[in-house]
């Protein structure tokens, strides 16, 4: 069966300092990855999706990038994190579209 | 451009009872997907139930089911039987061009 993991499940970093945030899909092959986040008591934001290797889409511009270093993980990085940047982080992975997403248990970070 | 609203931020039900959650969508596509997740206070998502447009048939699992109008473009959510663990966010999506649209969430309390 299929699984996503997500990490860390919390994170609490000073202003400035770097972010990097990972999450990999067992058993599956080529699936297509999503960064998502999500403010307090809002609704879900897309950030990035990857559809494969090195393939990365960015769809809000601002202070992350992603990375997709191998086939199924992928990286949500910062160099200087602001602390506009704290929020809920989840990430996910579908593979066919028609069953939807599947989400990891999400990463809450705080930016102090 | 495809959009999905929630018009309805919280609402409320009494345990057992029956509640209904709305959505509706906006779309040029005749071919499409929908979706109902769940985030209970853990905040991991949980996929609740999907519905295909080109099926007239509402999906059903268990307790939970959906009232799709495609010419409407309404997707609403019955809960029945309504039960503590019930108490999430619950969020629409749409699925097209093979990106997710989700709606702003419904909140919902479910009262002992």
């Amino acid at each position: 069966s299929q699984t996503i993991h997500q990490w860390p499940a919390t994170l609490v970093q000073p202003v400035g300092s770097p972010l990097s945030l990972e999450c990999t899909v067992e058993g599956t092959s080529n699936p297509n990855l999503y960064w998502y986040r999500q403010a307090a008591g809002r609704g879900l934001q897309l950030l990035f999706y990857s559809v494969g290797i090195g393939q990365i889409s960015s769809e809000v511009p601002q202070n992350l990038s992603a990375s997709r270093p191998q086939d199924r993980q992928f990286i949500l990085s910062s160099k200087k994190l602001l602390l506009s940047d704290s929020g809920f982080y989840l990430c996910a992975w579908e593979r066919l579209v028609f069953y939807g997403y599947t989400f990891g248990s999400g990463t809450r970070l705080t930016v102090v | 451009a495809q959009t999905v609203t929630q018009s309805q931020p919280e609402m409320s039900v009494q345990e057992a009872e029956t509640v209904t959650l709305s959505c509706t969508y906006d779309t040029s596509e005749s071919d499409y997907y929908l979706f109902w997740y769940k985030q209970p206070p853990s905040r991991q998502m949980i996929l609740v139930i999907r519905q295909e447009a080109y099926k007239q048939q509402n999906a059903t699992e268990n307790r939970f089911s959906v009232n799709f109008q495609k010419a409407a473009k309404s997707f609403s959510l019955k809960i029945s039987d309504s039960q503590l663990g019930d108490a999430a966010m619950y969020f629409c999506a749409y699925i097209g061009g093979n990106q997710f649209y989700f709606g702003t969430g419904t909140s919902l309390t479910v009262i002992p």
